[in-house]
């Protein structure tokens, strides 16, 4: 049973498209994060969310909207996209600083 | 705020040799340290932490790391390299008060027979 699953894998879509990526843990933590992995494998958080409520945002465009409907769940939707957007995306959960489960990443690519 | 440094983007070794992989960080309250693994096309796989318990800390796969508050450090070990370790490394920082990891520009092991 995956801890943190994200839906999809990979992702290729053309630039101007709408797309969202999906996440979903069973570990029952109290906050999700999205990190985005640039081509040079550099880490970046992009969000968190405690409990369904946004805590960090992490001078992300605002094309870039994450959505918790509730602490299991934590969805980023992506308007307008670009070519710079191409990424590999994680999510993750923690419940508190001492340990950080990541999903297996979402390969975005905007052609 | 807080931050990692590794040093040394790219390590070879050859295969049973010993594996050093660099960590600095800074932290103006006591950290929490982790080394996370990535292979090719996949995840990020934890291979240890440190939570303010122990200094020397054994992780999967035999690796291990040793917390030095001296020299702001946090290496990461292995005794006898196996060509299954070859993937990209990361060290990551986060701590009591602030809800997020901060990870360093990772380092890729090569590992040659």
């Amino acid at each position: 049973d995956t801890a943190v699953s994200q839906t999809p894998k990979y992702l290729v879509t053309q630039m101007g498209n709408d797309k969202s990526i999906k996440c979903e843990q069973n570990l029952g933590h109290d906050t999700m994060y999205w990190y985005k992995q640039d081509s040079k494998k550099f880490l970046k958080i992009m969000f968190s969310y405690n409990n369904k409520e946004l805590i960090i945002n992490e001078t992300v465009p605002n094309r870039f909207s994450p959505k918790s409907p509730d602490k299991a769940h934590l969805n980023l939707h992506i308007n307008s996209l670009e070519l710079g957007d191409s990424a590999v995306y994680f999510c993750a959960s923690s419940q508190g600083p001492g340990g950080y489960t990541f999903g297996s990443g979402t390969r975005l690519t905007v052609v | 705020a807080q931050s990692v440094t590794q040093l040394g983007s790219h390590v070879s070794v050859s295969e049973g040799a010993l594996v050093l992989l660099r960590c600095n960080y800074s932290s103006s309250v006591p950290p929490y340290l982790f080394w996370y693994v990535q292979y090719p096309n996949q995840g990020l796989q934890l291979l240890l932490k440190y939570t303010s318990a122990a200094t020397l800390v054994k992780g999967i796969n035999g690796f291990e790391a040793e917390f030095k508050k001296s020299e702001t450090s946090f290496h990461l070990t292995k005794p006898s390299a196996h060509m299954s370790d070859a993937a990209e490394y990361f060290c990551a920082v986060s701590t009591y008060n602030t809800d997020k990891l901060i990870f360093g520009t990772g380092t890729r092991l090569q590992v040659f027979p």
